[in-house]
């Protein structure tokens, strides 16, 4: 079985640019999360989908930050304009939701460096 | 609101050293318990896992025990090998409802041979 795939592994961008992530989910997987990873920090929630809706957005700077998931399959998540501190590794994670499950599978993550 | 301590490393071990990386929680009721392992150049992999007071997550000779009287799970291996070095994340999953996995800043961990 297909794990969660990422795209790009890597994205190098100017400041001020705008840049957009990929995420695939593990098939049948209904919750989608978007997390961020500062270098030597541990991952933090940007955003989770429960199908086609998000319902924890309250870490995502609105102001820059947009994601979707359409379809409730495939997210995107997007920075627009980036800005130097935007520098971080960007994981994507599904889970499947039911009575004693507890478990997010992550993919490997885009490192985004902005100069 | 729910907070995850573990041990600053990074931790250096000869192969076939004890390991034991310390982790303690705060939060309400009675959350899930994680470790996540990163390997170099790889996505985060869930490790073990327990679910109650008492519970006693394991894999790959890792061992963790869900520890409620001192609010702690920390993770032990008898013998490790070079292969274990990776970045070890602790995390929690509060209860009631859905709650978003909290983690801790990570414990990174070299093993020379």
């Amino acid at each position: 079985e297909a794990g969660v795939v990422q795209s790009p592994r890597y994205k190098i961008i100017e400041k001020k640019q705008p840049v957009a992530f990929w995420c695939n989910p593990i098939s049948g997987h209904n919750t989608l999360y978007w997390y961020r990873q500062n270098l030597g920090q541990g991952p933090e929630l940007l955003i989770r989908y429960e199908n086609e809706e998000a319902v924890d957005d309250s870490q995502l700077p609105k102001d820059r930050f947009s994601a979707e998931r359409l379809k409730g399959v495939d997210s995107t998540l997007k920075i627009q304009p980036a800005e130097l501190g935007d520098s971080a590794v960007y994981l994507c994670a599904s889970s499947l939701m039911r009575q004693g499950n507890t478990e997010a599978f992550f993919g490997q993550g885009t490192r985004l460096t902005v100069v | 609101g729910n907070s995850v301590t573990q041990m600053e490393g990074p931790v250096t071990l000869s192969e076939e050293a004890f390991l034991t990386i310390n982790c303690t929680y705060t939060a309400t009721g009675y959350p899930s318990l994680f470790w996540y392992v990163q390997y170099p150049g790889e996505g985060l992999q869930l490790l073990l896992k327990a679910t109650k007071a008492d519970d006693k997550g394991s894999n790959k000779g890792f061992e963790a025990t869900y520890r409620k009287e001192t609010t702690s799970f920390h993770l032990e291996k008898g013998s490790v090998q070079v292969s274990d070095s990776a970045v070890y994340f602790c995390a929690l999953r509060a209860s009631g409802g859905y709650q978003k996995v909290t983690f801790g800043t990570g414990t990174k961990l070299q093993v020379i041979p």
